[in-house]
């Protein structure tokens, strides 16, 4: 069955950096765009980043441009998110999602359980 | 960006009661929405994609309907496992952008 395991997360102090990885199993990973999404505690969710199948094309909200970078690694089925200069707002659970538009034209379907960051000095 | 208003904020109600949940874009996303409910703790999980199809092994019991700015998500009979906090997705126009959420609660 399709899977997405983050992992990654922790505590940090603001300014410093962390990778945020997501592990899928079960579809062929090369073959879907991959999204993170977060959602900081006890608030709503936030789409901040979006990946295409073969890592040709990334997209990001202004929020986080120029200090979230998506990548992927195909060989590796596996998903990472490098996070810069890291704020105190920046603390949320993130979440990997499958991009399946071309599939069904809809929103992202498996969501993994997410990885928290927590950032604070 | 689009902005997608989502109202209520909050509602409570009862076993048995049918539950609506509008979802307004600031501008037309076509069928691009999606809807999801998410428990705590839980990842969100969806329900309706592409505005009014029901997702594989959702219950009949919920619905959803519109296109251009205007959706609404419905329950037809609240069940206690629906106790939860929904949220439509609009993938129209990036950024995409989420509703604030619509929490359900037991009256």
């Amino acid at each position: 069955q399709v899977q997405l395991v983050e992992s990654g997360g922790g505590v940090v102090q603001p300014g410093t950096s962390l990778r945020l990885s997501c592990a899928a199993s079960g579809f062929t990973f090369s073959r879907y765009a991959i999204h993170w999404v977060r959602q900081a505690p006890g608030k709503g969710l936030e789409w901040v980043a979006l990946i295409s199948h073969d890592g040709s094309n990334e997209y990001y909200p202004d929020s986080v441009k120029g200090r979230f970078t998506i990548s992927r690694d195909n060989s590796k089925n596996t998903l990472y998110l490098q996070v810069n200069s890291l704020r105190v707002e920046d603390t949320a659970v993130y979440f990997c999602a499958r991009d399946v538009r071309g599939i069904d034209s809809g929103s992202p379907d498996y969501w993994g359980q997410g990885t928290l960051v927590t950032v604070s000095s | 960006d689009i902005q997608m208003t989502q109202s209520p904020s909050s509602l409570s109600a009862s076993v048995g009661d049918r539950v609506t949940i509008t979802c307004r874009a600031s501008q037309d996303i076509r069928n691009d929405l999606g809807w999801y409910q998410q428990k705590p703790g839980k990842a969100p999980k969806r329900l309706i994609y592409a505005a009014f199809n029901l997702q594989s092994g959702v219950p009949s019991r919920f619905s959803g309907s519109g296109s251009g700015t205007e959706f609404t998500l419905a329950i037809s009979s609240l069940q206690p496992e629906d106790f939860a906090t929904y949220y439509c997705l609009q993938h129209n126009t990036y950024p995409w952008t989420f509703g604030q959420g619509t929490k359900v609660e037991i009256k």
